[in-house]
């Protein structure tokens, strides 16, 4: 079992519609969570970081944090083109002070 | 403000040579990351430094690789003696102040070994 695991996708959303990808991690120590988006062929780029339970937003993101659960998702409203790429979640435990990065998810936008 | 730079940005070489990536990360960032990208593995860390230091090379695939910082502002990764299966994206991140805290990353350098 991987610590964080994301499903690859491709997730297509029509634009203007709202993305939901989704994060779950295995490891309790698990305290701060990122989300970055990465363009083929470029480097990752943070979108979002979050550290408590519940919902962070900014702009048309979204990051929602459940530790009793294991999750964490980003949201992105009024969907555009522009947002097709691969998203990567993160997450930081302080159990051994590890660091780990999902596979990603693939989001299509279709104008 | 500039962002972390590495260089080269492309590497093509052959098998068995050295090879030596370099970063610069960003001015009063305290923690440095090199990454490893592959398709078949994803992002995989393979060592941190804070402060200069190396907390954690658990992530090194193998004692061909090695990684130095010797000051602030500078750090590199060598590989050798270089072999086709490193071909891959390495990039480098740095963050504030470690593992918990936002990384930024560089363009990368895309290594092609022949």
């Amino acid at each position: 079992q991987k610590e964080v695991e994301q499903n690859s996708g491709p997730l297509s959303v029509p634009e203007g519609a709202i993305a939901s990808l989704n994060c779950t991690y295995s490891d309790r120590g698990s305290q701060s969570f990122f989300w970055y988006r990465q363009y083929s062929g470029k480097s990752p780029e943070l979108i979002m970081f979050i550290y408590s339970n519940g919902d962070k937003e900014d702009g048309r993101f979204t990051a929602q944090l459940n530790k009793a659960s294991q999750y964490v998702s980003l949201l992105i409203r009024d969907s555009q083109p522009s947002d097709s790429a691969t998203y990567l979640c993160a997450a930081y435990s302080n159990t051994g002070n590890q660091f780990y990065f999902g596979t990603g998810t693939s989001l299509t936008v279709i104008p | 403000d500039a962002g972390v730079i590495q260089s080269p940005r492309h590497e093509v070489t052959e098998m068995g040579q050295e090879v030596t990536l370099r970063c610069k990360p960003i001015s009063g960032h305290n923690s440095l990351f090199w990454y490893r990208q592959t398709m078949m593995r994803g992002l995989e860390l393979l060592i941190y430094f804070n402060n200069n230091v190396p907390i954690d090379d658990s992530g090194m695939p193998e004692d061909r690789f090695s990684a130095k910082m010797p000051n602030a502002s500078f750090s590199t990764l060598k590989i050798q003696p270089s072999e086709p299966r490193d071909s891959a994206v390495y990039f480098c991140a740095s963050s504030p102040t470690g593992l918990n805290q936002p990384q930024h990353f560089g363009d990368g350098t895309r290594l092609s070994i022949l």
